[in-house]
């Protein structure tokens, strides 16, 4: 099955600094990548995704790239403020099979200093 | 439209005993699949339902099973709870073959 790898673990930056959180996949099939944030006490939130037919997209502070032949997919975040402050979780899938799931990194805590 | 709800939000159980939770998908969603979320172990894929039919099955005892009702609703049942069954337990729902879960609130089981 996939196994998706991510890090850092945690994540410290200051206040205006960006932020960057690395994953990695194992199944060359998975064509889907999203990534959740998920605030303490909060359900996952999907605050951007990427599919295998593109290599980046970008949202206001936030971006997503995708290395297909390397497979591995990173978060971007720049100018950090407090309220970035969460777990983020990437994870892959195969949406479009008969083996549906999300399968996701361990997290990434980012602390966001003011 | 509504978001996707669960109930109960919370629980507390005892070993051995059963427990039943509830996901009600966004309206017109009709895959429901089920998360086990813990500290120790991150996210885990339950299952996965679609048109009343579980469609996939991620590596849990058979004492974690599910069922989809015509309305699309969702449950899913532990027996003989185990102190280790306690998490958060999150249902994700989608329109079908679209790629994008939207996630319940979960329920936080306890198991003392």
């Amino acid at each position: 099955g996939e196994n998706v790898e991510q890090h850092p673990s945690t994540l410290s930056v200051q206040e205006g600094d960006s932020a960057v959180i690395k994953c990695t996949y194992s199944d060359s099939a998975s064509n889907y990548f999203p990534w959740y944030k998920q605030e303490l006490g909060k359900r996952p939130q999907l605050i951007i995704d990427i599919r295998s037919n593109v290599g980046e997209k970008k949202d206001q502070r936030i971006a997503v790239t995708l290395n297909k032949t390397a497979k591995h997919f990173s978060l971007h975040i720049t100018e950090t403020q407090p309220e970035d402050s969460a777990v983020y979780f990437c994870a892959a899938s195969r949406p479009r099979s008969n083996d549906y799931k999300l399968s996701f990194g361990a997290g990434t805590t980012v602390t966001v200093r003011a | 439209k509504a978001g996707v709800t669960q109930t109960p939000r919370y629980l507390i159980k005892t070993r051995g005993q059963q427990v039943t939770l509830s996901c009600s998908p966004i309206s017109g969603h009709r895959s429901v699949s089920w998360y086990q979320q813990t500290p120790g172990q991150g996210l885990q894929f339950l299952f996965e339902y679609f048109s009343e039919t579980q469609r996939n099955k991620g590596n849990f005892p058979g004492r974690f099973s599910g069922r989809q009702f015509s309305n699309s609703r969702s449950e899913m049942n532990v027996s003989t709870l185990e102190l280790g069954d306690s998490a958060l337990y999150l249902c994700a729902t989608r329109p079908g073959q679209g790629e994008t879960q939207y996630f319940g609130p979960g329920t936080r089981l306890l198991v003392l």
